[in-house]
């Protein structure tokens, strides 16, 4: 079946540092793919999405690059703020078109 | 436009008993979801509904979990008799359903509802 790994966290970083968040997915066809944010206390957020191969998501300065060589979604984000401390899901939609979530990757960014 | 409304947000019970949680979905929005987080973990999907019809139900546990979604609005989920591993965040997502050949429908969350079983 579809699964989606994660890089384990939490991640800590300093304000402006480079943030990079693997995901890799298994799954058959040509699935969709995602980056979805948990702020505290909120519910999940679309941060971006990737349709086809070597379609590249971009959102509020976060990017992600849809590698079906690699079969690869990582996150990346050049300078990080305070305000982006979230947990981050990747997740793929297969042929059922439902969602299957990775385990989640907690970001604290400190000042 | 409002989002997904969820109620409560937060449930404290003890084993055995039960418990029912209600999910107002998006205006329009003709499919809705129900996913279990248990902590560190991704959400799981539950049920899928289709208007009041049901999707997709082959990872609810059925022996203790019941979902409905009388009139193709509102649903409820309802967890009876309550254990200690369901202790979870329960979400509900809802999304349109015009779709283009190709296309994914968005999923909007509502918050959850936060469950501790004890």
């Amino acid at each position: 079946g579809d699964s989606v790994t994660q890089m384990e966290g939490p991640v800590t970083l300093s304000e402006e540092a480079f943030l990079t968040i693997n995901c890799t997915y298994t799954a058959t066809g040509y699935p969709s793919l995602f980056w979805y944010v948990q702020y505290p206390g909120e519910g999940l957020q679309l941060l971006l999405k990737a349709t086809k191969a070597d379609d590249k998501g971009s959102n509020k300065g976060f990017e992600a690059t849809y590698r079906k060589e690699t079969t690869s979604f990582h996150l990346e984000k050049g300078s990080v703020q305070v305000s982006d401390s979230a947990v981050y899901f990747c997740a793929l939609s297969g042929s059922a078109r439902q969602l299957t979530f990775g385990s989640g990757t907690q970001l604290t960014v400190l000042p | 436009e409002a989002g997904v409304a969820q109620s409560p947000r937060y449930k404290i019970i003890e084993k055995r008993q039960s418990v029912a949680f209600w999910c107002n979905p998006i205006s329009g929005h003709a499919t809705l979801y129900w996913y279990q987080q248990i902590l560190g973990q991704g959400p799981k999907l539950l049920i899928q509904f289709q208007n009041n019809g049901v999707v997709d139900d082959s990872q609810l546990p059925k022996d203790r979990f019941s979902a409905e979604r009388l009139k193709g609005v509102d649903s409820t989920l309802k967890i009876q008799p309550a254990k200690l591993e369901d202790s979870a965040v329960y979400l509900c997502a809802s999304s349109s359903t015009t779709r283009l050949a190709g296309s994914y429908n968005e999923q909007f969350f509502g918050p959850g509802t936060r469950l501790t079983v004890l």
